[in-house]
């Protein structure tokens, strides 16, 4: 079974500039989120989707974060201006929710530097 | 929110080693993962246990929901074994709430 797929694995942008990352989850399951990690800390909740609605985007940064997923498959998030402290790791993982049971997978991660 | 503590912070081992990681919330979970992040970033599922106990090999893992803690045991370390280990929890709604996480190396 394939896992969580992501790209790019890394970018390098300049403050103010715009980037996007591209998530392909599990076939199947039907929860997909985004979290972020900062160095040093655990990744954090950024938005939920199930299948293609909204979840939780509570802690999206609404001003310069966006999501979509618009098929109720794969999603993008965008950042756009991006600033300094935008500076981690893009983690996308996705579950089945199964009756209770709602083992998170995650893929790889884009690394992102913010210059 | 929920609260979630990983001791210690930090651990040295020499290779054949055990060791004990801990992991403390301060509510009520429905769910608890705990991960190993490589030194490439990937996280790495190692189990699903939002009670009882677990083995996968030379590792292992008990959740006492009532009293709120989780511990992974991990025996006879490699060089391998290196890296971040992270427990997470989920409340309600499936959102994951992460810990600091505990820095494993592991020497030759």
């Amino acid at each position: 079974e394939a896992g969580v797929a992501q790209s790019p694995r890394y970018k390098i942008i300049e403050k103010r500039q715009s980037v996007a990352f591209w998530c392909n989850p599990i076939s199947g399951h039907a929860t997909l989120y985004w979290y972020q990690q900062i160095l040093g800390q655990g990744p954090k909740l950024l938005i939920q989707f199930q299948n293609n609605g909204v979840v939780d985007d509570s802690q999206l940064p609404k001003d310069r974060f966006s999501a979509e997923r618009l098929k109720g498959v794969d999603s993008t998030l965008k950042i756009q201006p991006a600033k300094l402290e935008d500076s981690a790791v893009y983690l996308c993982a996705s579950s089945l929710e199964l009756l209770g049971y709602n083992e998170q997978f995650f893929g790889p991660g884009t690394r992102l530097t913010v210059l | 929110g929920i609260q979630v503590e990983q001791s210690p912070p930090d651990l040295i081992l020499q290779e054949g080693a055990n060791s004990t990681l801990r992991c403390n919330f301060s509510d009520s979970v429905n769910n608890l993962q705990w991960f190993h992040q490589n030194p490439w970033g990937q996280l790495i599922n190692l189990f699903y246990i939002p009670s009882g106990t677990k083995q996968n090999g030379r590792l292992s893992a008990t959740t006492v929901a009532t009293e709120r803690y989780s511990l992974l045991y991990i025996s006879s370390s490699q060089t391998t074994d290196s890296g971040v280990y992270f427990c997470a929890v989920d409340m309600a709604g499936n959102m994951l709430t992460f810990g600091g996480g505990t820095r494993l190396m592991v020497k030759p």
